[in-house]
């Protein structure tokens, strides 16, 4: 079972299109992190957002995080070529005991190629 | 500068010569999760490390063993590797579980 579904699974798109990529699942989660992975090297940490309906934004990217705390958006506007790779969503649910966090839980990423 | 290591960056092998992975971290983190990527199936969580001395299986454990005798290190061993452990592997760190993960470069193998 993927508790966190991406969407689109791909996408290609024209240098200057606006673009949002889903994170969705039927689990809450206590935080929920976007990594963007380029070829040939690992995954780094864009953004963590923790309160319902917490909006963030970094430069051109926009993250949400919906008001139940299930889901997450990110909006790209005006893309470039460099904002190509793989974007990955990441969840984390809080125990049940101690109210620890668990292991993060990653979607299977949506990869975003921006043509010149 | 802070970072997470992992060497070698690619191997090919053959089945069943015994192979470790190393994986060290610079910045005090107390976890410490190997993965590996596979096209279609995402980042899939081998095993994870609490603390020295607490290791723990995730999603894929089977073919592979770890150790954690020291904070800043976490090897990943293929006893026995086969054709079907081929893939891409991450090592990743953060303070505590659930937390930011800062990921190494990746270690592509090749079992032959």
């Amino acid at each position: 079972t993927q508790l966190l579904e991406q969407s689109p699974q791909f996408l290609s798109i024209q240098e200057g299109e606006n673009l949002t990529v889903y994170c969705n699942s039927s689990s809450v989660f206590s935080s929920l992190q976007w990594y963007r992975q380029e070829p040939g090297e690992g995954p780094v940490l864009l953004v963590t957002v923790v309160t319902g309906g917490e909006v963030k934004k970094l430069k051109r990217l926009t993250f949400q995080f919906g008001d139940a705390r299930k889901d997450s958006s990110l909006h790209i506007t005006a893309a470039q070529p460099g904002d190509t790779g793989l974007y990955l969503c990441a969840g984390s649910r809080r125990l049940n005991y101690g109210g620890s966090q668990g292991n993060l839980i990653f979607g299977k990423g949506t990869k975003l190629s921006v043509k010149p | 500068e802070a970072q997470v290591t992992q060497n070698p960056r690619y191997l090919i092998t053959v089945t069943g010569k015994k192979l470790t992975v190393t994986c060290s971290q610079n910045m005090n983190h107390e976890y410490m999760s190997w993965y590996r990527q596979d096209p279609g199936l995402g980042l899939r969580q081998i095993y994870y490390s609490m603390n020295v001395e607490v290791t723990d299986k995730g999603d894929v454990p089977e073919g592979y063993k770890v150790s954690r005798k020291e904070k800043r290190n976490f090897p990943l061993i293929l006893e026995s590797p086969s054709p079907n452990q081929t893939s891409l592997y991450f090592c990743a760190s953060s303070l505590l579980q659930g937390e930011t993960q800062y990921f190494g470069p990746g270690t592509r193998l090749l079992v032959l």
